[in-house]
């Protein structure tokens, strides 16, 4: 299985700050990797596909970048409704996995 | 749009065996689509259980593959799991998910989730 390793587990931001989640793939996955914004007692939601396209709907502020084994998700300019948990998810292969998560919490 | 929704029983005996269905609104599950199980157990993180395609091939997490069986039904839009031996370890919350088949196969959209409870 491919092992999907997210840095940090929790991070606490402020409204307007600019913030950068870590993914990292135990073996290179291309770009099959994909974040999703999970908030309590609801589904994650699919923010990013293919590590940098931005899901039709999901605000311009959210950003992805990397392929192989290294992966990032920038917030730049915090909304209230950002805070939550995000998830990133390689695609290459079954079975598909995902981060552990890094709640994103406000300071 | 699809729409996809999770029904089934919320509490099931140790040593029995978890069942659930996803009902597919909105298009005919014989699109080109992977239909996926994900579950979360409480506090915890995602874990991909498995997929099917309209045409029954499946793909199955080999954690889970030796008491996992996942089913389509045509004539209802459903797909369906089936989960045998549960132990507590098997409580979480079942999602049922989508992904384009030929595509980076993320998962959209999602049903709303359903809490299975392992318990005597």
């Amino acid at each position: 299985d491919i092992q999907m390793t997210q840095s940090p587990s929790s991070l606490s931001a402020s409204v307007g700050d600019r913030v950068t989640i870590t993914c990292r793939a135990s073996q290179s996955i291309t770009s099959y990797l994909n974040w999703y914004q999970q908030k309590p007692g609801r589904a994650p939601k699919v923010l990013i596909n293919g590590a940098s396209s931005l899901q039709s709907g999901v605000p311009s502020r959210f950003s992805g970048r990397g392929s192989g084994t290294d992966f990032t998700l920038t917030i730049s300019g915090l909304q209230p409704e950002d805070f939550a948990t995000y998830y990133c998810q390689q695609s290459y292969s079954t079975p598909y996995t995902f981060g552990q998560g890094t709640k994103l919490e406000i300071k | 749009q699809v729409q996809l929704q999770e029904s089934g029983p919320g509490l099931v005996k140790p040593s029995g065996t978890l069942s659930l269905a996803c009902a597919v609104f909105g298009d005919s599950i014989t699109i080109s689509n992977w239909w996926s199980w994900v579950r979360q157990s409480p506090g915890k993180g995602l874990e991909w259980i498995g997929e099917i395609y309209h045409s029954g091939t499946t793909n199955y997490n080999p954690s889970l593959k030796s008491r996992l069986t996942i089913s389509v039904d045509k004539s209802t839009n459903q797909f369906s799991l089936k989960l045998s031996s549960v132990t507590a370890a098997d409580t979480a919350v079942y999602y049922c998910t989508t992904s384009a088949y030929g595509s980076q196969n993320w998962f959209d959209p999602w049903g709303q989730g359903t809490l299975v409870t392992v318990s005597s």
